[in-house]
């Protein structure tokens, strides 16, 4: 079972609403990279965090998306205003290290932007 | 950036059967590659890395090989299982200090008892 928490599972939101999902990384891990999944099964990166420091992140991120890794409190992304194309699964990893580590994943949030 | 390829989109074997699954990648800087797997209704999970600086790494029945001249790399689980029917889905990674993982299209491999 994963030791990444997210949350929620499911998330369906109207175009152009917020959406919000967390993620618990496992304890003890100071990286944690958020992925989008399509149905096609593609993933796009979208922003990774070393504790509370964003390392890398995309353009789109830098737009409609916001993230963040606040100390002591659950990671969280946020869809300012969801796109149809926004739908897709959203997944959450942490890792012990910056580089060449392996991924620990969470479930998966699931948004659906009707 | 890197461009990672996974080619086989779908993989049947038969029970006691070996697997293959082949990757190709762009960027001769990428130096780790990393494998996991998908089963349905579970997160991904890591099964096996090799890191560049090797040809070959095993763990239990899977064997990684990579060929740097080719920039391929490939999975194969041997003695394959029912239980080894999932996604599998493999990476490469550049060790720039600032990791980032590109992701090939995953295989959903099958395994017929």
């Amino acid at each position: 079972n994963s030791k990444v928490i997210q949350t929620p599972r499911y998330l369906v939101k109207g175009q152009g609403q917020k959406a919000k999902m967390r993620c618990i990384p496992e304890k003890g891990h100071p990286v944690v990279f958020w992925y989008q999944q399509n149905k096609n099964n593609e993933f796009k990166f979208l922003i990774n965090f070393q504790n509370q420091e964003v390392l890398q992140q995309i353009d789109m991120t830098e737009k409609r998306f916001s993230a963040e890794c606040p100390s002591n409190s659950p990671c969280s992304l946020e869809i300012q205003s969801s796109e149809a194309g926004d739908s897709a699964l959203y997944l959450c990893a942490s890792s012990l290290n910056r580089a060449d580590e392996r991924l620990f994943f969470g479930h998966g949030t699931k948004l659906s932007v009707l | 950036g890197e461009k990672v390829e996974q080619h086989e989109s779908t993989l049947s074997v038969r029970e006691g059967d070996s697997a293959v699954i082949n990757c190709t990648y762009t960027d001769t800087a990428s130096s780790y590659f990393p494998w996991y797997k998908q089963e349905a209704g579970k997160s991904l999970h890591f099964v096996i890395d090799i890191r560049s600086n090797v040809d070959r790494k095993q763990s239990q029945r899977l064997i990684v090989l990579l060929d740097k001249k080719a920039k391929r790399f490939s999975l194969h689980i041997t003695a394959t299982q029912p239980e080894d029917s999932a996604i599998y889905f493999c990476a490469a990674s550049l060790n720039t200090g600032y990791q980032n993982f590109y992701f090939g299209k995953g295989t959903s491999l099958t395994v017929i008892p």
